[in-house]
């Protein structure tokens, strides 16, 4: 079926160094995308989104790249910091499927080193 | 501004017994609602969805039941729970297209 991944489950990065988490999805009709991330204990929390008549998009530190032609999301965060280590989630939807339900990738666990 | 709540934040059941989670969003009228499970360092799965009262969507197979009494009103039960429903629960609501999550209850079954 139709899934969500992610390259990697972990990444640790350098407090101030720019982080580059990566998303795969096999869903070529998927129609939009979120980022969410989740910090230990508590629930997932809206980052940035993107359509995908788009393939960019910036937030505050943050950008998400979509790469529609390889199937392939990524968040960028911009000056990392210790408070963003977490866990970080890609979602998909596609309006085709039942009720437009998000599909989520299992997640990146970032890791902040200071 | 809307607000989404889950109590209790956590609990600890003995196998067999029932279950009762609940979720309730200010702020909003007529949200379509779910329910997740999310096991230790794994992703989202998703149990349950409302688009409104009565109305209940089942995604899987399972020990676990949901009801909507009210508009803003989720509830997660279980009569008899297993060991397999130990993980951590989340609500969310839907704006448009997005999802919005409540802090979520932490469930131990023992």
């Amino acid at each position: 079926g139709e899934s969500v991944g992610l390259h990697l489950p972990t990444l640790s990065v350098q407090e101030g160094d720019n982080s580059i988490i990566n998303c795969a999805y096999s869903n070529s009709a998927s129609d939009y995308f979120i980022w969410y991330k989740q910090e230990s204990g508590k629930g997932p929390q809206f980052i940035i989104d993107i359509r995908s008549n788009m393939d960019k998009r910036q937030g505050q530190r943050v950008t998400v790249l979509l790469n529609k032609t390889v199937k392939h999301l990524s968040l960028q965060i911009a000056a990392t910091q210790p408070g963003d280590s977490a866990v970080y989630f890609c979602a998909e939807i596609s309006y085709g499927g039942s009720q437009g339900n998000l599909i989520f990738g299992k997640g990146t666990k970032l890791s902040v080193k200071p | 501004s809307q607000t989404i709540h889950q109590w209790p934040a956590t609990l600890v059941q003995p196998v067999g017994s029932p279950l009762s989670l609940e979720c309730t969003v200010e702020g909003t009228s007529n949200p379509n609602l779910y329910w997740y499970r999310q096991a230790a360092g794994r992703g989202l799965q998703l149990l349950f969805y409302s688009v409104g009262i009565g109305q209940i969507s089942s995604e899987v197979p399972q020990n676990l039941s949901a009801s909507r009494p009210q508009d803003r009103q989720f509830i997660l039960s279980s009569k008899k729970l297993l060991l397999s429903d130990s993980g951590f629960y989340l609500c969310a609501w839907q704006s448009q297209e997005t999802q919005y999550f409540g802090p979520g209850t932490r469930l131990l079954v023992l």
